[in-house]
């Protein structure tokens, strides 16, 4: 368990209104993640960070944006939210870039846009 | 364009017996492989992995097998038991530039073992 925790839990906002998610570690992990999980579809990556202040996009980016000011913070922000963002929001941490590579995940969020 | 295909979206199995989890990829530079369970309302939980160098790995009940000419890895559980009730997501890791790496992940199956 890597002390990953997320916040909210669960989120019913309308469509065109800003949503931020906040991810939390006390792992002191180097990497972390967001995906989402639809039907379906599985799990998908949406950003990551490799350090503080660095970020970049991963296959479902578009109508995202992060940010990570400091290590153990990883925020997840739709700017103006739509119903194609209806999910399940997991982060996920790992310590370095090694031969092992396990990703420790978070509970997830729930989001709704209606 | 799915690079780690699930196929089978479900499978149910008898308490005791084998669950055999099957998983195929398309991008030849994938050079990690794993395996992660997850139960309703959870996160996915890492169960095991393997690298790209290697046939098998195992983990007590678990175990990994990879045919690196087919493209393909499955994931046995012997015995299975009904804890082992779960979604399991197959992933692959493939190395970005700059050293950083990400996985991709297949769509999940859930498997159900029946008592």
């Amino acid at each position: 368990d890597a002390g990953i925790t997320q916040s909210p839990r669960h989120k019913v906002t309308e469509t065109g209104t800003p949503v931020t998610l906040r991810c939390h570690q006390t792992e002191n992990h180097r990497y972390m993640y967001w995906y989402r999980q639809d039907p379906g579809h599985g799990l998908r990556l949406i950003h990551y960070s490799y350090g503080v202040k660095d970020t970049d996009k991963g296959e479902v980016s578009d109508g995202y944006s992060v940010s990570r000011s400091k290590t153990e913070d990883f925020l997840l922000t739709l700017e103006s939210a739509t119903s194609s963002q209806t999910s399940v929001y997991f982060c996920a941490t790992k310590f370095q870039e090694s031969s092992y590579n396990e990703q420790f995940f978070g509970p997830g969020t729930r989001l709704t846009v209606l | 364009d799915q690079q780690v295909k699930q196929n089978s979206p479900s499978l149910s199995v008898q308490e005791g017996r084998i669950s055999i989890l099957n998983c195929d990829y398309t991008n030849s530079m994938f050079d990690y492989f794993l395996w992660y369970k997850k139960y309703p309302a959870e996160g996915p939980t890492f169960l095991i992995s393997i690298s790209s160098i290697k046939d098998k790995n195992e983990d007590g009940r678990f175990t990994v097998f990879l045919n690196k000419s087919a493209k393909h890895l499955s994931l046995h559980i012997v015995p299975s038991q009904p804890g082992d009730s779960a979604v399991y997501f197959c992933a692959a890791r493939v190395l970005l530039t700059g050293a950083n790496s990400k996985l991709t992940f297949g769509k999940g199956i859930t498997l159900s073992v029946r008592p």
